[in-house]
């Protein structure tokens, strides 16, 4: 069982630099989400997904983008990378949106300098 | 908005001993209440969950209970071990809204 798999699990990019997390999940979950996770912080929501096509707004997404083209897929894009996108990003889904636990992939570590 | 609390990390603790971490929440209605653990290098996982008052959510050896009059639902274990050392978030949700987590509390047990 893969679960939620994330990739890369490291980047380091340059201000000003794109790139795309991409997330998977093999469990035909309905619902997805983008989590950012800053020292003592706790986790954050970026933007989640309710089902493919249809994608919201969560506490911080000023800087990113998603899609959800797929039941499978959620990609997150920094258009351009800025040094307080600095941080450890974790995708997860759920089967619904109510009292299932959600499923974490492993982060992918990101370092913009 | 509704928020969750939890104890200032980090705690370190003999193997063995007994393990209390706090946390306190503030809703508008009635939540479901959770406990999700992330070991290095991993994503977080659930421990144990509680969707209503006086539930008690339980899970290798963790036990947390829903108490409604004290908004709190801490998390304990009677006996730790070396293992259990891992970063420890609480979290609520309600209804259809998103999950509300926790800073988390950083758990260390030494041997």
């Amino acid at each position: 069982n893969a679960g939620v798999t994330q990739t890369p699990k490291f980047r380091i990019l340059k201000i000003g630099q794109s790139m795309t997390l991409q997330c998977a999940q093999d469990m035909n979950h309905n619902y997805m989400y983008w989590y950012r996770q800053d020292p003592g912080m706790g986790l954050k929501l970026i933007y989640y997904s309710v089902g493919a096509g249809i994608t919201d707004k969560g506490e911080v997404p000023n800087g990113y983008n998603v899609s959800r083209s797929t039941t499978e897929d959620f990609p997150l894009r920094l258009e351009l990378a800025a040094p307080s996108q600095t941080s450890v990003y974790f995708c997860a889904s759920s089967h619904d949106g109510y009292n299932s636990p959600l499923h974490f992939g492993n982060g992918t570590r990101l370092t913009v300098t | 908005g509704d928020s969750v609390t939890q104890m200032e990390g980090p705690v370190t603790l003999s193997e063995e001993a007994f393990l209390t971490i706090n946390c306190t929440y503030t809703a508008t209605g009635y939540p479901s209440l959770f406990w999700y653990v992330q070991y290095p290098g991993e994503g977080l996982q659930l421990l144990l969950k509680a969707t209503k008052a006086d539930d008690k959510g339980s899970n290798k050896g963790f036990e947390a209970t829903y108490r409604k009059e004290t908004t709190s639902f801490h998390l304990e274990k009677g006996s730790v071990q070396v293992s259990d050392s891992a970063v420890y978030f609480c979290a609520l949700k309600e209804g259809a809204q998103k999950l509300v987590f926790g800073q988390g509390t950083r758990l260390t047990i030494n041997p």
